[in-house]
């Protein structure tokens, strides 16, 4: 069974760092790429960014949003994927997600999301 | 970036109605459109991938149809448990981007 975890959410202040943890089981993790998502409270769901497998360089890419402020890695060994928030704004207040993506090399691309981590920025 | 513009925003209709969801692409994105479905609270689901493909154990009256610009979603007869939000999601080129959301409620 696939399973994705997210955890490391929580209240943290404007200007601060937070760092998002995806723990993965069931499927070949080093063989998938992996993109984040969030869901902004009252709003809708939007793109935060995604990280290529190694076959495909490992490369990240990101929403204009949070490009610059926000970094997606991944550790093949644990089967993990990251996302280090810095400089936070109160706007990055969402619930977060995380989802496996094949695209390109399967049909298993957002078919799996963790049950999300709330991310509070306030003062 | 390619905007996805959804309609409607909202909803109403009835158990048993069929229900037409339409996504537009600023740009053509050939097939790579996905559908979600997303309840309060809880974690989004993807229903139609490939623009038209049905994901397994997903019931067959969810349906998607579309290429290039213009895409539908189709209940053919809404049933209680399909009250819910439902966004498409573009991934043909970076950013990918979402539409704003569709929410159907309860007429």
């Amino acid at each position: 069974e696939v399973q994705l975890v997210e955890s490391g959410g929580g209240l943290v202040q404007p200007g601060r760092s937070l760092r998002l943890s995806c723990t993965t089981s069931g499927f070949t993790f080093r063989d998938s790429g992996m993109s984040w998502m969030r869901h902004l409270p009252g709003k809708g769901l939007e793109w935060v960014g995604f990280i290529r497998n190694k076959a495909y360089g490992g490369a990240a890419v990101y929403g204009a949003s949070v490009k610059g402020r926000f970094t997606i890695s991944r550790d093949d060994s644990r089967s993990i994927a990251y996302l280090q928030m810095d400089s936070l704004k109160t706007e990055d207040t969402a619930v977060y997600y995380c989802t496996r993506d094949g695209r390109g090399t399967n049909s298993y691309y957002f078919d799996c999301w963790g049950q999300g981590t709330l991310v509070t920025v306030s003062s | 970036d390619i905007q996805m513009t959804q309609s409607p925003s909202a909803m109403s209709a009835s158990v048993g109605d069929r229900v037409t969801i339409t996504c537009r692409a600023s740009q053509g994105i050939s097939n790579h459109l996905v559908w979600f479905q997303q309840k309060p609270g809880k974690v989004p689901k993807r229903l139609i991938y490939a623009s038209s493909s049905l994901q397994s154990g997903v019931p067959s009256r969810f349906s998607g149809s579309g290429s290039g610009t213009e895409f539908t979603l189709t209940i053919s007869s809404l049933q209680p448990e399909d009250f819910a939000t439902y966004y498409c999601l573009q991934h043909n080129s970076d950013p990918l981007t979402f539409g704003g959301g569709t929410k159907v409620e309860i007429k």
